[in-house]
């Protein structure tokens, strides 16, 4: 138990539904972040938020869209995705090193992952 | 740029044997920090080691061990006498500058009973 949870761990869903997948956090920590892992490729990081404010988007497509409500909760809409998005998608948090604003991010303890096939 | 190579995709051992994972990492920072973790079939990356750039001693913990040297920019991870739970995939990263953690590719360890 890494004190990461996410929900849910598995996830079918159609070109043509709108999901979410969840994430919380009990571990105190102000930095949270999505990574994608497909079969083939190494982990890819999505976003990051750092005391709640999105820090890092690395060009990932408008069907993903992720909130983060406090720090301790993190979220990835899903809407209108294509088949080549199945993956494991992983969420992370940690403590950041420095303040608000800072990019130097602490050990970052992950969950279990939602492994999402798309049809 | 960082980058992190793991050019050991799978590995396959016997029970009982040592086995070194290797990393050899890029990065033109004086400051940066390496990791290994790893990942079993549930699917969670674990934490097992953070090593900062000032700290080139090495460190045992348990059946595991990690060589760190500066002058081949390699932070390698043996596991001794391994076990069958041993068996997952393993990632070494970097973090450096401003940019969150960049992982390798990750190295697929299979210890056969």
């Amino acid at each position: 138990e890494t004190g990461v949870t996410q929900t849910p761990r598995h996830l079918v869903m159609g070109m043509t539904n709108k999901k979410s997948l969840k994430c919380e956090q009990h571990l105190g920590h102000n930095a949270m972040y999505w990574y994608k892992q497909s079969a083939k490729k190494p982990l890819e990081l999505m976003f990051v938020y750092n005391f709640k404010e999105q820090t890092e988007n690395n060009s990932v497509p408008s069907r993903f869209s992720p909130e983060c409500p406090n720090s301790s909760h993190l979220f990835l809409h899903l809407h209108t995705l294509q088949p080549e998005d199945s993956a494991l998608y992983l969420c992370a948090s940690s403590q950041a090193l420095g303040g608000f604003g800072s990019t130097q991010y602490n050990i970052q303890y992950f969950g279990a992952g939602t492994r999402l096939s798309v049809l | 740029a960082q980058k992190v190579t793991q050019a050991q995709t799978e590995i396959s051992v016997v029970e009982k044997e040592d086995v070194t994972l290797d990393c050899v990492y890029e990065t033109r920072d004086t400051t940066y920090y390496l990791f290994w973790y790893k990942q079993p079939p549930s699917g969670e990356l674990v934490f097992l080691i953070r090593r900062n750039s000032f700290d080139e001693q090495n460190e045992i913990s348990g059946r595991y061990s990690w060589n760190f040297q500066k002058s081949t920019s390699s932070f390698n991870f043996t596991i001794t006498a391994s076990q069958v739970v041993d068996s997952a995939v393993y990632f070494c990263a970097l973090l450096s500058g401003n940019t969150p953690l960049v992982f390798g590719k990750g190295t697929r360890l299979s210890v056969i009973a």
